[in-house]
């Protein structure tokens, strides 16, 4: 059984087309997140929910629209796609809290490609 | 605000011999989380080991140890006795509470290659 899982793993689409990745995690954790990862490989956070309610927004484009139907699923959608949005994305899930708690458990990635 | 760097790119290692991969951190907050995560080829984020910053010892798992110095705000990773399959990106991340909910920030990663 897959922990947290994501759909696409890979995703070829044009500029300007709006698209969506899935998440979901069977961990029966509280919090998700979407982390994204350049080319460069740095890895940095766009969002994170707990319990369905949007907690962390760092600074993403309002192009990008996390929505959490409930505390299992995370979606990414993403409107007028553009050049520089190519990245992997990852999905994760955490307990809330410090500690080992907080470790990540991180989805195998999802790879956005833009022509 | 919290801040990781990881200063190597890049590390060869021989296999069979241990390898440090370095990681500092800056953070004003007294009590945070220090976490190494391996990336293989493949993609996925796998953790390794947990350091929690009011630990007395430093952590261990298996293979890996963290090398905690508080007072250099230092969280280096030790890998004993390299293997082949340990060739892969690694990151360093602590625990960032702002806004009142944790997230880990990451360092820039360091690839390791292990030569037979």
């Amino acid at each position: 059984d897959t922990a947290v899982s994501q759909t696409p793993k890979y995703l070829v689409t044009q500029m300007g087309n709006d698209k969506s990745i899935k998440c979901e995690q069977n961990l029966g954790h509280d919090t998700m997140y979407w982390y994204k990862q350049d080319s460069k490989k740095f890895l940095k956070i766009m969002f994170s929910y707990n319990n369905k309610e949007l907690i962390i927004n760092e600074t993403v484009p309002n192009r990008f629209s996390p929505k959490s139907p409930d505390k299992a699923h995370l979606n990414l959608h993403i409107n007028s796609l553009e050049l520089g949005d190519s990245a992997v994305y990852f999905c994760a899930s955490s307990h809330p809290g410090t500690g080992p708690t907080g470790e990540l458990f991180f989805g195998e990635g999802s790879r956005l490609t833009v022509l | 605000a919290q801040k990781i760097t990881q200063t190597q790119p890049g590390m060869f290692v021989q296999e069979k011999e241990a390898v440090t991969l370095d990681c500092t951190y800056d953070t004003s907050d007294p009590s945070y989380g220090l976490f190494w995560y391996k990336q293989p080829s493949s993609g996925e984020m796998i953790f390794l080991i947990y350091q929690g910053s009011y630990d007395q010892q430093n952590a261990t798992e298996g293979r890996y140890s963290l090398n905690f110095q508080k007072a250099r705000k230092s969280a280096n990773l030790v890998i004993s006795a390299s293997q082949l399959g340990d060739s892969a990106m690694y990151f360093c991340a602590m625990t960032d509470p702002s806004g009142g909910y944790n997230k880990l920030i990451f360092g820039a990663g360091t690839r390791l290659a292990v030569h037979p």
